[in-house]
């Protein structure tokens, strides 16, 4: 069966700007994580969802970095007015449900630069 | 959570045993153990997890010791496709509350020819 997915692959943007990054979770995962992972270290947590509702945005580093998940199935996680700093791999990942433990099956990532 | 101590990189020859240690001194009675990896360019791929017993699955054992503070993740017959970036994370895991993995920098396993 598809894995999660997420689009586009690679995007280049310039300072200033937004963005928008897609995540197509597994169908029937309830929830969906966003991290984000710079050269040389390991995912960092940004926000989770369960469901539609964002149950926990403490690793979104400011306001201008924002999550959605309008219907329960594909997210997208938005930044505004990128700066170079938020150049990274974003990673999305889903899991069947929470509260328990339940594997994440992680995407490929978009490779976000800002110039 | 607990904090993970991993080696930084560390290399095996193809074939042979691939044993990547991890230090969790401060784990508490209720975290669990966790690796995952992450082969170049991909997203993290979940290997295994545990409590207090070894466990073993197609991919993996997990040998954790008496006293919890430590573990060894242990690839019997390393491939040249295991080699990637190995993270170890301690988390607890119940009804209520976020499993939200914290991921370090991880062990960078090379396995050669």
């Amino acid at each position: 069966g598809a894995g999660v997915s997420q689009t586009p692959s690679n995007k280049v943007t310039e300072k200033g700007k937004y963005v928008e990054l897609r995540c197509d979770p597994i169908s029937g995962h309830t929830a969906l994580y966003w991290y984000r992972q710079s050269l040389g270290q390991g995912p960092e947590f940004l926000i989770y969802f369960q469901g539609t509702g964002a149950a926990d945005d403490s690793g979104l580093p400011n306001d201008r970095f924002f999550a959605v998940r309008p219907e329960g199935s594909v997210s997208t996680l938005k930044i505004q007015r990128t700066e170079r700093g938020d150049s990274a791999v974003y990673l999305c990942a889903s899991s069947l449900t929470q509260g328990t433990y339940n594997e994440q099956f992680f995407g490929p990532g978009t490779r976000l630069t800002v110039l | 959570d607990a904090k993970t101590t991993q080696p930084p990189s560390m290399d095996c020859a193809e074939g042979r045993a691939a044993n990547l240690p991890c230090n969790h001194s401060t784990i508490s009675g209720n975290e669990y153990v966790y690796w995952y990896r992450q082969i170049h360019s991909q997203g993290p791929q979940y290997i295994i997890h545990g409590l207090k017993n070894n466990e073993t699955n197609e991919m993996a054992s997990l040998i954790i010791t008496e006293d919890r503070k430590s573990s060894t993740l242990i690839l019997p017959h390393a491939t040249l496709r295991d080699t990637a970036v190995y993270y170890c994370i301690v988390r607890v895991v119940g009804t209520g509350g976020s499993y939200i993995p914290t991921f370090g920098r991880g062990t960078s396993l090379i396995v050669h020819p």
